[in-house]
Protein backbone atom coordinates (compact mmCIF):
# COMPACT_ATOMS: atom_id res chain seq x y z
CA UNK A 1 0.00 0.00 0.00
CA UNK A 2 1.23 3.32 -0.86
CA UNK A 3 -0.65 4.95 2.40
CA UNK A 4 -2.09 8.56 1.58
CA UNK A 5 -0.28 10.29 -1.42
CA UNK A 6 -0.64 14.11 -1.50
CA UNK A 7 0.10 16.51 -5.07
CA UNK A 8 1.60 18.70 -5.69
CA UNK A 9 4.69 18.96 -2.80
CA UNK A 10 5.32 22.42 -3.27
CA UNK A 11 3.06 25.26 -5.16
CA UNK A 12 3.74 28.90 -5.62
CA UNK A 13 0.21 30.85 -6.60
CA UNK A 14 -0.71 34.32 -7.32
CA UNK A 15 -3.04 36.24 -5.31
CA UNK A 16 -6.81 35.57 -6.89
CA UNK A 17 -5.69 32.04 -8.53
CA UNK A 18 -7.35 28.68 -8.24
CA UNK A 19 -6.17 25.28 -7.78
CA UNK A 20 -6.74 21.92 -6.50
CA UNK A 21 -4.66 19.79 -3.84
CA UNK A 22 -4.80 16.02 -4.50
CA UNK A 23 -5.12 13.47 -1.84
CA UNK A 24 -5.70 9.86 -2.54
CA UNK A 25 -5.43 6.69 -0.13
CA UNK A 26 -5.98 3.11 -0.93
CA UNK A 27 -6.55 1.37 2.23
CA UNK A 28 -10.02 1.81 1.92
CA UNK A 29 -10.69 4.28 4.63
CA UNK A 30 -14.16 5.74 4.95
CA UNK A 31 -12.41 8.55 6.78
CA UNK A 32 -10.67 11.23 5.03
CA UNK A 33 -9.63 14.74 6.07
CA UNK A 34 -7.50 17.91 5.38
CA UNK A 35 -5.94 20.20 7.84
CA UNK A 36 -3.46 23.30 7.38
CA UNK A 37 -0.48 23.68 9.71
CA UNK A 38 0.64 27.48 9.53
CA UNK A 39 4.52 27.98 11.11
CA UNK A 40 4.67 27.59 15.54
CA UNK A 41 0.60 25.99 15.63
CA UNK A 42 -0.98 22.31 15.18
CA UNK A 43 -2.66 21.11 12.60
CA UNK A 44 -6.42 22.73 12.55
CA UNK A 45 -8.94 20.62 10.37
CA UNK A 46 -10.31 22.43 7.12
CA UNK A 47 -12.91 20.00 5.86
CA UNK A 48 -13.37 15.73 6.48
CA UNK A 49 -15.66 13.19 5.40
CA UNK A 50 -17.44 10.54 6.33
CA UNK A 51 -17.85 8.37 3.19
CA UNK A 52 -18.00 8.82 -0.33
CA UNK A 53 -20.89 11.70 -1.49
CA UNK A 54 -20.50 13.15 1.92
CA UNK A 55 -18.77 15.84 3.68
CA UNK A 56 -18.71 18.47 6.71
CA UNK A 57 -17.01 21.14 7.34
CA UNK A 58 -14.08 21.26 9.99
CA UNK A 59 -13.07 24.59 12.22
CA UNK A 60 -11.68 26.79 9.31
CA UNK A 61 -13.54 26.20 5.90
CA UNK A 62 -13.94 29.28 4.65
CA UNK A 63 -11.89 29.55 1.13
CA UNK A 64 -11.79 25.97 0.75
CA UNK A 65 -14.30 23.49 -0.86
CA UNK A 66 -14.14 19.61 -1.10
CA UNK A 67 -16.31 16.84 -2.28
CA UNK A 68 -15.53 13.15 -2.46
CA UNK A 69 -16.48 11.39 -5.49
CA UNK A 70 -14.65 7.89 -4.71
CA UNK A 71 -13.40 6.35 -1.58
CA UNK A 72 -10.21 6.50 -2.51
CA UNK A 73 -9.83 10.41 -3.54
CA UNK A 74 -10.71 13.67 -1.44
CA UNK A 75 -9.63 16.59 -3.31
CA UNK A 76 -9.07 19.97 -1.72
CA UNK A 77 -10.09 23.13 -4.01
CA UNK A 78 -9.32 26.93 -3.33
CA UNK A 79 -11.65 28.30 -5.70
CA UNK A 80 -9.60 32.31 -4.98
CA UNK A 81 -6.22 31.93 -3.07
CA UNK A 82 -5.19 34.42 -0.79
CA UNK A 83 -2.21 34.93 1.09
CA UNK A 84 -3.61 34.00 4.52
CA UNK A 85 -3.76 30.90 2.52
CA UNK A 86 0.29 30.29 2.65
CA UNK A 87 0.70 27.18 5.06
CA UNK A 88 1.32 23.34 4.85
CA UNK A 89 -1.74 21.27 4.28
CA UNK A 90 -2.16 17.66 5.00
CA UNK A 91 -4.39 14.78 4.49
CA UNK A 92 -5.68 12.26 6.91
CA UNK A 93 -7.37 8.99 6.54
CA UNK A 94 -8.73 6.46 9.11
CA UNK A 95 -10.37 3.22 8.76
CA UNK A 96 -13.89 4.15 10.39
CA UNK A 97 -15.80 7.49 10.62
CA UNK A 98 -17.81 6.68 13.54
CA UNK A 99 -14.58 7.70 15.73
CA UNK A 100 -12.46 7.74 17.16
CA UNK A 101 -9.94 5.89 14.96
CA UNK A 102 -6.16 6.32 13.99
CA UNK A 103 -5.80 8.28 11.55
CA UNK A 104 -2.53 8.55 8.89
CA UNK A 105 -1.33 11.73 7.13
CA UNK A 106 0.12 12.54 3.89
CA UNK A 107 3.58 13.81 3.37
CA UNK A 108 2.11 17.61 2.54
CA UNK A 109 1.53 20.14 0.31
CA UNK A 110 3.52 23.51 1.10
CA UNK A 111 1.42 26.02 -0.65
CA UNK A 112 2.53 29.86 -1.03
CA UNK A 113 0.07 32.49 -2.29
CA UNK A 114 1.66 35.71 -3.22
CA UNK B 1 12.39 22.20 5.13
CA UNK B 2 10.92 23.00 8.44
CA UNK B 3 7.09 22.01 8.62
CA UNK B 4 6.70 23.75 11.69
CA UNK B 5 7.54 27.05 13.04
CA UNK B 6 10.66 27.94 15.21
CA UNK B 7 8.97 29.35 18.02
CA UNK B 8 8.00 26.20 19.53
CA UNK B 9 8.96 24.90 23.31
CA UNK B 10 11.89 23.58 23.01
CA UNK B 11 12.83 20.51 25.18
CA UNK B 12 16.59 19.44 24.92
CA UNK B 13 17.90 15.93 25.88
CA UNK B 14 20.90 13.84 26.54
CA UNK B 15 21.14 10.65 24.04
CA UNK B 16 20.50 7.84 26.39
CA UNK B 17 18.03 9.64 29.07
CA UNK B 18 14.34 9.88 29.13
CA UNK B 19 12.28 12.26 28.08
CA UNK B 20 8.95 13.80 29.03
CA UNK B 21 6.94 16.18 26.92
CA UNK B 22 3.68 17.12 28.89
CA UNK B 23 0.34 18.44 27.04
CA UNK B 24 -2.22 20.37 28.49
CA UNK B 25 -5.66 19.91 27.56
CA UNK B 26 -8.68 22.28 27.91
CA UNK B 27 -12.42 20.34 27.02
CA UNK B 28 -13.39 17.56 30.03
CA UNK B 29 -15.71 15.85 27.29
CA UNK B 30 -12.65 14.56 25.29
CA UNK B 31 -12.39 10.79 25.53
CA UNK B 32 -9.54 10.12 23.46
CA UNK B 33 -6.20 11.52 23.34
CA UNK B 34 -3.06 10.66 20.69
CA UNK B 35 0.35 11.63 20.55
CA UNK B 36 2.11 12.42 17.09
CA UNK B 37 5.67 13.18 16.19
CA UNK B 38 6.19 15.26 13.10
CA UNK B 39 10.20 14.91 11.38
CA UNK B 40 10.68 18.20 9.26
CA UNK B 41 9.26 18.23 5.86
CA UNK B 42 6.92 15.16 6.99
CA UNK B 43 3.18 14.48 7.99
CA UNK B 44 2.08 13.54 11.96
CA UNK B 45 3.19 9.91 12.54
CA UNK B 46 1.16 8.15 15.11
CA UNK B 47 2.82 6.76 18.23
CA UNK B 48 0.08 5.92 20.39
CA UNK B 49 -3.03 6.33 22.10
CA UNK B 50 -5.18 6.39 25.23
CA UNK B 51 -8.79 6.45 26.19
CA UNK B 52 -10.02 8.68 28.68
CA UNK B 53 -11.09 5.33 30.79
CA UNK B 54 -7.56 4.59 31.40
CA UNK B 55 -4.60 6.57 33.30
CA UNK B 56 -1.41 4.80 31.37
CA UNK B 57 -0.55 2.83 28.53
CA UNK B 58 2.42 1.48 27.28
CA UNK B 59 3.90 1.13 23.75
CA UNK B 60 7.85 0.29 23.02
CA UNK B 61 9.90 3.28 24.40
CA UNK B 62 7.22 4.95 25.56
CA UNK B 63 4.66 5.31 27.64
CA UNK B 64 1.12 7.53 27.86
CA UNK B 65 0.02 9.32 31.08
CA UNK B 66 -3.44 11.06 31.75
CA UNK B 67 -4.43 13.06 34.55
CA UNK B 68 -7.99 14.04 34.11
CA UNK B 69 -8.59 15.58 37.51
CA UNK B 70 -5.75 18.13 35.58
CA UNK B 71 -6.64 17.87 32.18
CA UNK B 72 -2.90 16.34 31.84
CA UNK B 73 -1.18 14.01 29.31
CA UNK B 74 2.39 13.44 28.98
CA UNK B 75 4.84 11.13 26.65
CA UNK B 76 7.70 9.27 27.72
CA UNK B 77 10.22 8.40 25.79
CA UNK B 78 12.71 5.81 27.50
CA UNK B 79 16.71 6.08 26.06
CA UNK B 80 16.23 8.80 24.31
CA UNK B 81 17.81 8.29 20.31
CA UNK B 82 19.01 10.62 18.18
CA UNK B 83 16.03 9.17 15.40
CA UNK B 84 13.54 10.91 18.42
CA UNK B 85 14.18 14.47 17.16
CA UNK B 86 11.29 15.27 15.89
CA UNK B 87 7.88 18.28 17.56
CA UNK B 88 5.67 15.98 19.16
CA UNK B 89 1.81 17.41 19.35
CA UNK B 90 -0.66 15.98 21.60
CA UNK B 91 -4.05 15.74 19.87
CA UNK B 92 -7.43 15.22 21.28
CA UNK B 93 -11.51 14.37 19.90
CA UNK B 94 -13.99 15.33 21.67
CA UNK B 95 -16.99 12.69 22.81
CA UNK B 96 -19.35 12.14 19.43
CA UNK B 97 -17.25 14.32 17.60
CA UNK B 98 -16.35 11.41 15.05
CA UNK B 99 -12.49 11.52 14.40
CA UNK B 100 -12.33 15.13 14.67
CA UNK B 101 -8.85 16.05 16.04
CA UNK B 102 -8.31 19.24 18.12
CA UNK B 103 -4.39 19.82 17.90
CA UNK B 104 -1.86 21.26 20.83
CA UNK B 105 0.49 23.60 20.11
CA UNK B 106 3.65 21.00 19.58
CA UNK B 107 6.82 20.70 21.82
CA UNK B 108 10.35 20.48 19.77
CA UNK B 109 12.07 17.91 20.94
CA UNK B 110 16.49 17.87 20.72
CA UNK B 111 18.45 14.85 21.41
CA UNK B 112 22.28 15.60 21.97
CA UNK B 113 24.57 13.11 20.70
Amino acid sequence: NAGVTQTPKFQVLKTGQSMTLQCAQDMNHEYMSWYRQDPGMGLRLIHYSVGAGITDQGEVPNGYNVSRSTTEDFPLRLLSAAPSQTSVYFCASSRTAGGPDTQYFGPGTRLTVL
Amino acid sequence: GESVGLHLPTLSVQEGDNSIINCAYSNSASDYFIWYKQESGKGPQFIIDIRSNMDKRQGQRVTVLLNKTVKHLSLQIAATQPGDSAVYFCAEILNNAGNMLTFGGGTRLMVKP
